[in-house]
């Protein structure tokens, strides 16, 4: 059972455009995390929120934890065709499982 | 390498046979997770090691999924009577005990089931 909905889940755009992909949940987690996966290969983690209302940002990808804890999303700034990959989000509840969303497939075109 | 290696990298099986999936971890890390990821979806948890302890299985779909950690390092996750739905790939990630937040993950093993 997935409780994390990712949107859009497969999203195609010009290099150069700007994105934001959604993680969505009704349940309270204690942080989320955002991986990406590319073929072949395990998610590598990109970032983990932990407090309500967090921004962090890693180059040309911000990231934000919503303030209930239960959504975050994923801005990206002038794509770039290396951004192309499976972005994951990933939720704790604070044990040491995490929950997987079903992820969202980005494509950019050169 | 320092990464999580995984054994074999595709593994094709008839249905009703037993296959095992080998995991090395990142040495000196204390955790170790194993993942089923069907096709289209994100990695669901199976189970959860801390040295040699199974400390959460509660992710194994079927008693015909069995994982072992006997030293403490290498895993093996082993599935009796493969059916076609076990077909997905198999992650497994380590994680050290200084760093909760980060799992490292291999780069699975992809198994078809036929």
């Amino acid at each position: 059972t997935q409780l994390l909905e990712q949107s859009p889940q497969f999203l195609s755009i010009q290099e150069g455009e700007n994105l934001t992909v959604y993680c969505n949940s009704s349940s309270v987690f204690s942080s989320l995390q955002w991986y990406r996966q590319e073929p072949g290969e395990g998610p590598v983690l990109l970032v983990t929120v932990v407090t309500g209302g967090e921004v962090k940002k890693l180059k040309r990808l911000t990231f934000q934890f919503g303030d209930a804890r239960k959504d975050s999303s994923l801005h990206i700034t002038a794509a770039q065709p290396g951004d192309t990959g499976l972005y994951l989000c990933a939720g704790a509840k604070g044990d040491d499982k995490i929950i997987f969303g079903k992820g969202t497939r980005l494509h950019i075109l050169p | 390498g320092a990464g999580v290696s995984q054994s074999p990298r595709y593994k094709v099986a008839k249905r009703g046979q037993d296959v095992a999936l080998r995991c090395d971890p990142i040495s000196g890390h204390v955790s170790l997770f194993w993942y089923q990821q069907a096709l289209g979806q994100g990695p669901e948890f199976l189970t959860y090691f801390q040295n040699e302890a199974q400390l959460d299985k509660s992710g194994l779909p079927s008693d015909r999924f069995f994982a072992e950690r006997p030293e403490g390092s290498v895993s093996t996750l082993k599935i009796q009577r493969t059916q076609q739905e076990d077909s997905a790939v198999y992650l497994c990630a380590s994680r050290h005990y200084r760093d909760q937040e980060t799992q490292y993950f291999g780069p699975g093993t992809r198994l078809l089931v036929l």
